[in-house]
């Protein structure tokens, strides 16, 4: 597709069951983030692939969040042992990498809404 | 910390007049600052960007302006329309990270 593409659209999980969330960029797009946003509340930034270099994963909240990529392609977010905490939609954009330009705007996805009960 | 802040959560404007989103920003290594708009169950999307080379970059209703010095930047929309009722997020980037700011609530009463 032309577009970012985000599965599952919604998911609803158990308290304590881990959950992986989907995201496949813009096609040629080499940078690619992660961001949630809980109700109400701004976007919080998680976690940013640029290529093959190293992902800068400051935003992670906790040693339950990881995300990987392969190459410049589809992305996971893996979120293990879910709290009701974690109830929030999770955002995937993707931009062009320009080098000393930096990125292009980002685009985003249309968000996996996440539920932990 | 915030690096990134937007200090109304809510607007409100009447249809046709001047809608104004502020926003500030702490970091002055950020390089490339954007407005991205919000509906509900939808990503957001982006609306105009501005360098930090610039102070001004207009598109159609829509203008950003720059104040380095102030780190401040703000949106303009006019006239503005019903159809402009979302969530604005102002975003900034240096060193690659877009970092967003809480949003705004613009609501065009007509």
């Amino acid at each position: 597709g032309a577009g970012v593409s985000q599965s599952p659209s919604n998911k609803v999980t158990e308290k304590g069951k881990d959950v992986e969330l989907r995201c496949d960029p813009i096609s040629g797009h080499t940078a690619l983030y992660w961001y949630r946003q809980r109700l109400g509340q701004g976007l919080e930034f998680l976690i940013y692939f640029q290529g093959n270099s190293a992902p800068d994963k400051s935003g992670l909240p906790s040693d339950r969040f990881s995300a990987e990529r392969t190459g410049e392609s589809v992305s996971t977010l893996t979120i293990q042992r879910t709290q009701q905490e974690d109830s929030a939609v999770y955002l995937c954009a993707s931009s062009l990498y320009r080098g000393r330009l930096g990125n292009t705007e980002a685009f985003f996805g249309q968000g996996t809404r996440l539920t932990v009960v | 910390d915030q690096q990134v802040k937007q200090n109304s959560p809510s607007l409100s404007v009447q249809e046709g007049r001047i809608s104004i989103l502020n926003c500030d920003y702490t970091n002055s290594m950020f390089d490339y600052f954007l407005w991205y708009k919000k509906y509900p169950a939808e990503g957001p999307t982006f609306l105009i960007s501005i360098s930090s080379i610039k102070d001004k970059n207009e598109d159609g209703r829509f203008t950003v302006f720059l104040n380095k010095s102030a780190k401040h930047l703000s949106l303009h929309i006019v006239p503005s329309q019903p159809g402009d009722s979302a969530v604005y997020f102002c975003a900034s980037q240096g060193a690659q990270k877009l970092v967003f700011g809480q949003g705004t609530r613009l609501t065009i009463n007509p």
